[in-house]
């Protein structure tokens, strides 16, 4: 069956420091794959996707590459803000299946 | 963008009482919902998948007759967590689909924390 592996948190970085969240996956067929953030209090958020290998799905200057050979879709963001505190999801979508698969959630604590 | 909202945010139950949860899509139609399941330090673990006018079809291993989902409109799906136990108690999130002919985004409710005594 589907699966994702993220790495587990928590992470504690310091404001404009760079921000790696690894995420790895297994699945049948050619799955799309997302990330989403649940900030504090509130419900999950779709923060960016890529339904295909070599993708590059990018928002609010997070960015994520579908790479298909190492089965990856690690997080990056450059500079990492206060506002960027939050509970991050890697997930996947498996063809056919609209069911999303959840890794098991990072958390990120970003301080001035 | 869309938006669902969870009632109630939090709620403490004794044990063999009921409990239910509603789940509602605020400002678009959704034939599609789903209920979700989360531990501490636990990923999400889809528990259901409710289609307006139509039974639940459940995940494997999820009693339904124990957890009753409900999805009498387009914009409201409910949970009951029928004869509760503390084992019961965990965070349940909510979202809702897109309608066919969209993007088939899932939008998430914030959650409902459940707590069994």
């Amino acid at each position: 069956g589907n699966s994702v592996t993220q790495m587990e948190g928590p992470v504690t970085l310091s404001e404009e420091a760079f921000l790696t969240i690894n995420c790895t996956y297994t699945a049948t067929g050619y799955p799309s794959l997302f990330w989403y953030v649940q900030y504090p209090g509130e419900g999950l958020q779709l923060l960016l996707k890529a339904t295909k290998a070599d993708d590059k799905g990018s928002n609010k200057g997070f960015e994520a590459t579908y790479r298909k050979e190492t089965t990856s879709f690690h997080l990056e963001k450059g500079s990492v803000q206060v506002s960027d505190s939050a509970v991050y999801f890697c997930a996947l979508k498996g063809g056919s299946n609209y069911k999303l698969t959840f890794g098991k959630g990072t958390l990120l604590t970003v301080n001035p | 963008g869309a938006v669902v909202s969870q009632h109630p945010s939090w709620v403490i139950c004794k044990s063999g009482t009921s409990v239910k949860i509603e789940c509602r899509s605020l400002d678009f139609q959704a034939t599609t919902m789903f209920w979700y399941r989360q531990f501490p330090k636990q990923s999400l673990m889809l528990m259901a998948t409710s289609n307006e006018g139509s039974k639940a079809t459940y995940e494997q291993g999820v009693e339904k007759d124990k957890f009753l989902i409900n999805h009498a409109s387009l914009t409201l799906s409910t949970l009951t967590v029928t004869s509760a136990h503390p084992e019961d108690s965990s965070f349940y999130i909510c979202s809702a689909r897109d309608p066919p002919g969209s993007s088939y985004e899932q939008y998430f409710g914030p959650g409902t924390r459940l707590t069994v005594t």
